[in-house]
């Protein structure tokens, strides 16, 4: 069984702090990574992708992957009340890679 | 910017009825997906779709669901006797498939079977 965990939170941060959001997953051959937001009742949205090892910065955004500890994490810089949400981390098996597994997701809160 | 959409938003049927939920993927994607959410819990894989055929289903996806492309933009999800425990959000989901997995989501179908 092909597994994404995640702390389920909530995470809470002071506005303008640095939150981080942490997945582990257990398909060693794993090949793609997301990190999507949801807000209650909406839709996954995607926030980044990563697919080597390493770090990716998009704006405020800073995804890890470190596929040896089978780790992948977000980095959220300057946190704003509009980030308060739930974090799902998304993995693409290695059979077939535009198959994701979901882990159920850490909601964080930021506080004005 | 391209987006997927969903039709309808709420869909309110009566157990053992049919339904189809309607997708439009964003317009040159060539892989298509249905996802759901119980509510409260994970997001779960239902199934994948490219060049005219399932790639791959999950066990979710049995008998009772059926998925087709009738024209070049709709794709659809049918759930032929619906069951109390269908009642869910489903998400269907499109991507590109060309070195670029990134798969974005419509907003959503929230099915209730009562």
């Amino acid at each position: 069984q092909k597994e994404v965990e995640q702390n389920s939170g909530p995470l809470s941060v002071p506005e303008g702090a640095i939150a981080s959001l942490n997945c582990t997953y257990s398909d060693r051959g794993s090949q793609s990574f997301f990190w999507y937001r949801q807000y209650s009742g909406k839709s996954p949205e995607l926030i980044m992708s990563i697919y080597s090892n390493g770090d990716k910065e998009d704006g405020r955004f800073t995804a890890q992957l470190n596929k040896a500890s089978q780790y992948v994490s977000l980095l959220i810089r300057d946190s704003q009340p509009s980030d308060s949400a739930t974090y799902l981390c998304a993995v693409g098996g290695k059979d077939n890679f535009n198959k994701f597994y979901f882990g159920s997701g850490t909601k964080l809160n930021v506080k004005p | 910017e391209p987006e997927v959409t969903q039709t309808p938003s709420h869909q309110v049927t009566q157990m053992g009825q049919e339904v189809i939920l309607r997708c439009v993927p964003i317009s040159n994607h060539l892989y298509f997906y249905w996802y759901r959410q119980i509510l409260g819990q994970k997001v779960e894989f239902l199934v994948s779709f490219y060049n005219n055929e399932i790639s791959e289903k999950s066990e979710i996806f049995d008998d009772q669901f059926s998925v087709e492309r009738p024209d070049g933009s709709n794709f659809t999800l049918k759930i032929r006797s619906t069951k109390l425990e269908d009642s869910a959000m489903y998400f269907c989901a499109s991507s590109d498939g060309q070195g670029n997995t990134e798969a974005f989501f419509g907003q959503g179908t929230r099915l209730t079977v009562v």
